[in-house]
């Protein structure tokens, strides 16, 4: 079964619009992390934001804020005030604590577009 | 500033050949990673790695094997290279204090052809 779930293979934006990257995980550790990245067309992953489980606030970094809903295992990515630098591909990741050395486990990824 | 370091971007190999791809971090990070990526599927684990001589299979370890002497380098070999190992390779490593999470940081990439 998948554990991390993007189901939107692509969204389109425009500019200084929000936009949220949908993103379901699975699992049954108490304790994991949650993660998104971003993959501009040169290749590099970029990371951008953390949450962890026993976080009791929504992680905010700049312009991205990740929408954590603990109960429906989901941890969407809320993208403010689009630019179009933001065009990327975007994988929402989970790392879970249940013994050393955790594995990183990613999505399918979303490709964002983002139009002037 | 982190570095992961790939020694190759891009990478032209013939079927059958024995194939290394290397990685290198200077973070002296305890974990490391050996993804490959193709268009739809996203990052699918290989192998990672949680200590020297420490390895554990990912989620599609067939075809490859993983060599980690000493802590800064994890390497992927790929046994006898076939066309359906064409893809992106990305080698990541991350810090794994004890209870606590860490972000990857990634390496720029392989492209391997295998032709």
């Amino acid at each position: 079964a998948q554990k991390i779930t993007q189901t939107q293979p692509g969204m389109f934006v425009q500019e200084k619009e929000a936009v949220t990257l949908d993103c379901t995980y699975d699992t049954s550790d108490p304790s994991y992390g949650l993660f998104w990245y971003k993959q501009p067309s040169s290749g590099e992953m970029i990371f951008l934001i953390y949450q962890g489980s026993y976080d009791q606030q929504n992680a905010t970094e700049g312009r991205y804020s990740l929408n954590f809903q603990k109960a429906r295992k989901s941890a969407n990515l809320v993208i403010s005030a689009s630019q179009l630098g933001d065009s990327a591909m975007y994988f929402c990741a989970m790392r879970e604590v249940n013994q050393a050395g955790t594995a990183l486990i990613f999505g399918k990824g979303t490709t964002l577009s983002v139009s002037s | 500033d982190v570095k992961v370091t790939q020694s190759s971007r891009y990478l032209v190999k013939r079927t059958g050949e024995k194939v290394f791809l290397e990685c290198v971090q200077d973070m002296d990070h305890e974990n490391m990673f050996w993804y490959r990526q193709d268009p739809g599927l996203g990052l699918r684990l290989i192998y990672f790695s949680y200590d020297v001589k420490m390895k554990e299979k990912g989620d599609i370890p067939e075809g490859y094997s993983v060599s980690r002497e000493k802590k800064e380098r994890f390497s992927l070999i790929l046994e006898s290279a076939s066309t359906n190992q064409t893809s992106m390779y990305l080698c990541a490593s991350s810090l794994s204090p004890q209870g606590a999470l860490t972000e990857a940081f990634f390496g720029q990439g392989t492209r391997l052809t295998v032709v």
